[in-house]
């Protein structure tokens, strides 16, 4: 049973441009969630998906955004990129209450 | 609003020694569930062990133990016979209204490095 993957692994940007982040949940899973983590810090809650709709989000502007297809992976759009965006950007998938993450995708915004 | 506050950046162990990292939580939600996962320098998110709020014992899962006191609104993480593996950052984390779905965001705490010494 593969577990979640993410791509890309790497990525470099540069300020004002956009960025698609993807995700493959676990088989099964139908909720996926993103968080950013800064480096040395502790992950941030971005947004939650279910059946293909946004159920929760936390605390970030609305150039963050995101997609649930009906497979259940998940995309995370960022757009007019800053270079704050820089960090780790991990995708949880979960099913009951266990969340499983992906190995993350670093971006750097130069 | 939850809260998870981890107050040791960094912990030093020697190899075969037992650890205890430290966490305490604030919720106002009579039902929510605690986590604990180990980030490697690879950056994957390595989950380690649950705890709910209604769980009467503490929970394990191999060489790992969760130390609940409820009362005192914390939830320790013990790892027994430390090894060289063990080195990586370690993450408290609590979802409220834990009802069995995934409802939910996750709160982490600030992170804990972990170093086991030979």
């Amino acid at each position: 049973d593969a577990g979640v993957t993410q791509s890309p692994t790497h990525l470099i940007k540069t300020r004002g441009q956009q960025v698609t982040l993807r995700c493959s949940p676990k088989s099964g899973h139908d909720t996926v969630s993103w968080y950013q983590q800064a480096l040395g810090q502790g992950p941030q809650f971005i947004f939650q998906y279910y059946e293909e709709e946004e159920r929760q989000r936390g605390n970030f502007p609305d150039r963050f955004s995101g997609h649930q297809f009906p497979n259940y992976s998940s995309e995370l759009n960022v757009n007019a990129l800053l270079l704050g965006d820089s960090a780790l950007y991990l995708c949880a998938s979960s099913l009951g209450y266990m969340s499983f993450f992906g190995p993350g995708t670093r971006l750097t915004v130069l | 609003a939850q809260k998870i506050t981890q107050t040791q950046p960094g912990m030093f162990v020697q190899e075969k020694e037992a650890v205890t990292l430290d966490c305490t939580y604030d919720t106002s939600d009579p039902s929510y569930g605690l986590f604990w996962y180990k980030q490697p320098s690879s950056g994957e998110m390595i989950f380690l062990i649950y705890q709910g709020s209604y769980d009467q014992q503490n929970a394990t899962e191999g060489r790992y133990s969760l130390n609940f006191q409820k009362a005192r609104k914390s939830a320790n993480l013990v790892i027994s016979a430390s090894q060289l593996g063990d080195s990586a950052m370690y993450f408290c984390a609590m979802r409220e209204g834990l009802d069995g779905t995934s409802y939910g965001k996750l709160t982490f705490g600030q992170g804990t490095i972990l170093t086991v010494h030979p």
